[in-house]
């Protein structure tokens, strides 16, 4: 089974560029990589999916190397609404996505 | 588009008694749907994947006699909470992954799930 490994916690100002890097190493040939961010008492909210190389959308930006060993999703100019728990994942057994701890990102003004 | 909805939000119920949650698609079909328990402070974890017309497949650990789901339709699921107990008390949220897409999964917006 794939698995991810994020950094527990970042902080950051707003304004700033924010990068989370997440490892998998034992990414498969048909796993996709996608990041959700959640607020506290809601459900995960799709950001960005890619396959490889970089993929951007009105949100963030995805960079994802040649080996697909990890991803890191970029989040420009921050601001204090980012305040939330990003968690990146990989499609496992085609299906079943299986969170990690995710990564919380605190924004300070 | 792809917006998921669970349909309480919240609800508060004593102990022994069952609690019926439902998960709907709202603007693509979904054969498959996925239930996610979340205690405070801590990851979603998956408790069961449902399959549209068939049986689900529990996680181990989750008794399947105890969190009955039901996926009657390409647009509807339903998790029962049966003779619930204060541990169950969390929050319960639901995914659906688009008939022929890609992994992607759109999540609902939670059930709050408290046992007094």
């Amino acid at each position: 089974l794939a698995k991810t490994t994020q950094p527990i916690s970042m902080d950051s100002y707003e304004g700033q560029e924010v990068n989370i890097t997440c490892s998998h190493n034992n990414i498969a040939t048909n796993d996709y990589i996608t990041w959700y961010q959640q607020f506290p008492s809601q459900g995960p909210r799709f950001i960005i999916q890619g396959y490889k190389t970089k993929v951007t959308n009105e949100v963030a930006s995805l960079f994802i190397p040649a080996d697909r060993k990890s991803s890191t999703l970029s989040l420009p100019r921050v601001s204090l609404s980012d305040t939330a728990v990003y968690y990146c994942l990989v499609g496992e057994d085609g299906n079943k996505l299986v969170f990690g701890a995710g990564t919380i990102l605190r924004v300070k003004s | 588009g792809a917006v998921v909805s669970q349909h309480p939000s919240w609800v508060i119920c004593k102990s022994g008694t069952s609690v019926k949650i439902e998960c709907r698609s709202l603007d693509f079909q979904a054969t498959t749907m996925f239930w996610y328990r979340q205690f405070p402070k801590q990851s979603l974890m998956l408790m069961a994947t449902s399959n549209e017309g068939s049986k689900a497949t529990y996680e181990q650990g989750v008794e399947k006699d105890k969190f009955l789901i039901n996926h009657a339709s390409l647009t509807l699921s339903t998790l029962t909470v049966t003779s619930a107990h204060p541990e169950d008390s969390s929050f319960y949220i639901c995914s659906a992954r688009e008939a022929g897409g890609s992994d992607t999964q759109y999540f609902g917006p939670g059930t709050r799930l408290t046992v007094l």
